[in-house]
């Protein structure tokens, strides 16, 4: 069974410019989440799908990210403009869960962004 | 808000040494998962505990789960080289369905 699948995996970009991320979630994962890993921290939720609804998207920083999940399957985060500050790691996961009980999450590889 | 907070930062350990992270809750959790990271890796799933005072095992990992299901704790006996990475709690609170990482324990394994 293939895992969480996300691209670009490295993205480089200078500040000001555009960028977008894919992911594609397990088959059958009702609930979509991206994380943002900073170096030596913790993933930090941005937003949480289930199916094409956002029902957390309390962390995401309006002004510049907006993310979409049509049809409940495959998910784009959008950066734009990108800022130096926004270079991390972004995280793709599912769950087969809903927000009463979350279960495992099944993280992608990441897409590794680098701002200059 | 809720925070999940874990100690230490970093553990360096000869080989064949035990090794502990812990982790706290500024809130009582439903429950808490813990996750491994390799280097250049992504977050994979360990286990997740439930039910107060709960004690799993998997090989040489015990992970427990505090009375207060404030606190957890995983514990890896005679590490081995395979072992290193960043180990991440995750709690989730019982009002919704946010899992709140920790900022992870770093180990490292001198062989």
């Amino acid at each position: 069974e293939a895992g969480v699948v996300q691209s670009p995996r490295y993205k480089i970009i200078e500040k000001k410019q555009p960028v977008a991320f894919w992911c594609n979630p397990i088959s059958g994962h009702n609930t979509l989440y991206w994380y943002l890993q900073n170096l030596g921290q913790g993933p930090e939720l941005l937003i949480r799908y289930e199916n094409e609804e956002a029902v957390d998207d309390s962390q995401l920083p309006k002004d510049r990210f907006s993310a979409e999940r049509l049809k409940g399957v495959d998910s784009t985060l959008k950066i734009q403009p990108a800022e130096l500050g926004d270079s991390a790691v972004y995280l793709c996961a599912s769950s087969p869960g809903t927000s009463g009980y979350t279960g495992e999450l099944f993280f992608g590889e990441g897409s590794r962004l680098t701002v200059l | 808000g809720q925070q999940v907070m874990q100690i230490p930062q970093y553990q360096h350990v000869q080989e064949g040494e035990d090794f502990t992270t812990y982790c706290n809750s500024s809130t009582t959790l439903s429950n808490i998962q813990w996750y491994k990271q390799r280097p250049g890796g992504h977050p994979v799933f360990l286990i997740q505990l439930v039910k107060s005072g709960e004690v799993k095992k998997q090989k040489r990992l015990t992970f427990q789960f505090g009375e207060a299901k404030k606190n957890s704790s995983l514990h890896i006996t005679a590490t081995q080289t395979t072992d290193v990475g960043t180990y991440f709690c995750a709690g989730q609170n019982n009002q919704g369905g946010k899992l709140i990482f920790g900022q992870g324990t770093e180990l490292s394994v001198k062989p």
